[in-house]
């Protein structure tokens, strides 16, 4: 069974400091690696993807990504309170890579404080 | 960026009817889109593949006769819920990879929720 894990939190985090969001997975031959961002009661939106070890950056937004510990993560620099959302880590499994290998996690609620 | 688009957004039904679910590529051609299902505090499952032109491919555990797929052109994907029960009441949401991106990046419609009463 290929899982994605993360801390389902909530996970509060003051208003202009960094939140940081982790997701572990377990099938090793995992390719590619992406973050969504849903808010309650929507769909999900592409915040991240990252294909290599290290950091990828986008705004104040970086994505990790460390192959050989099975793990990714997202930072959100300047937290504000819309980005109060819960983030979903996704990783697809198949080496193909198409779309239909992807595997989410739950989610991890995150909580801005003003 | 990429736009798709679904319909409706809220359903609510009686047990025993049929609903269905329509998602549109809006600027891109879609010859693969997927549906999902999400529960309370869950994560998104996939329940099948769309592809046009030809049969559906279902995951594991979800049931082709109850969930019928139709992906007759590149544009438009459609899910009917046959003889819905109260538990299949659940957020539905398509997604399609427009391949502007890198595989994988997928962008998904509004979703539609459904309460079967």
């Amino acid at each position: 069974q290929k899982e994605v894990e993360q801390n389902s939190g909530p996970l509060s985090v003051p208003e202009g400091a960094i939140a940081s969001l982790n997701c572990t997975y377990s099938d090793r031959g995992s390719q590619s690696f992406f973050w969504y961002r849903q808010y309650s009661g929507k769909s999900p939106e592409l915040i991240m993807s990252i294909y290599s070890n290290g950091d990828k950056e986008d705004g104040r937004f970086t994505a990790q990504l460390n192959k050989a510990s099975q793990y990714v993560s997202l930072l959100i620099r300047d937290s504000q309170p819309s980005d109060s959302a819960t983030y979903l880590c996704a990783v697809n499994v198949y080496s193909g890579g198409g779309a239909d290998g992807l595997t989410f996690g739950k989610g991890t609620h995150l909580i801005i404080q003003p | 960026g990429a736009v798709v688009s679904q319909h409706p957004s809220r359903v609510i039904c009686k047990s025993g009817t049929s609903v269905k679910i329509e998602c549109r590529s809006l600027d891109f051609q879609a010859t693969t889109m997927f549906w999902y299902r999400q529960f309370p505090k869950q994560s998104l499952m996939l329940m099948a593949t769309s592809n046009e032109g030809s049969k559906a491919t279902y995951e594991q555990g979800v049931e082709k006769d109850k969930f019928l797929i139709n992906h007759a052109s590149l544009t438009l994907s459609t899910l009917t819920v046959t003889s819905a029960h109260p538990e299949d009441s659940s957020f539905y949401i398509c997604s399609a990879e427009p391949g502007q991106g890198a595989v994988g990046e997928l962008f998904f419609g509004e979703g539609s929720r459904l309460t079967v009463l």
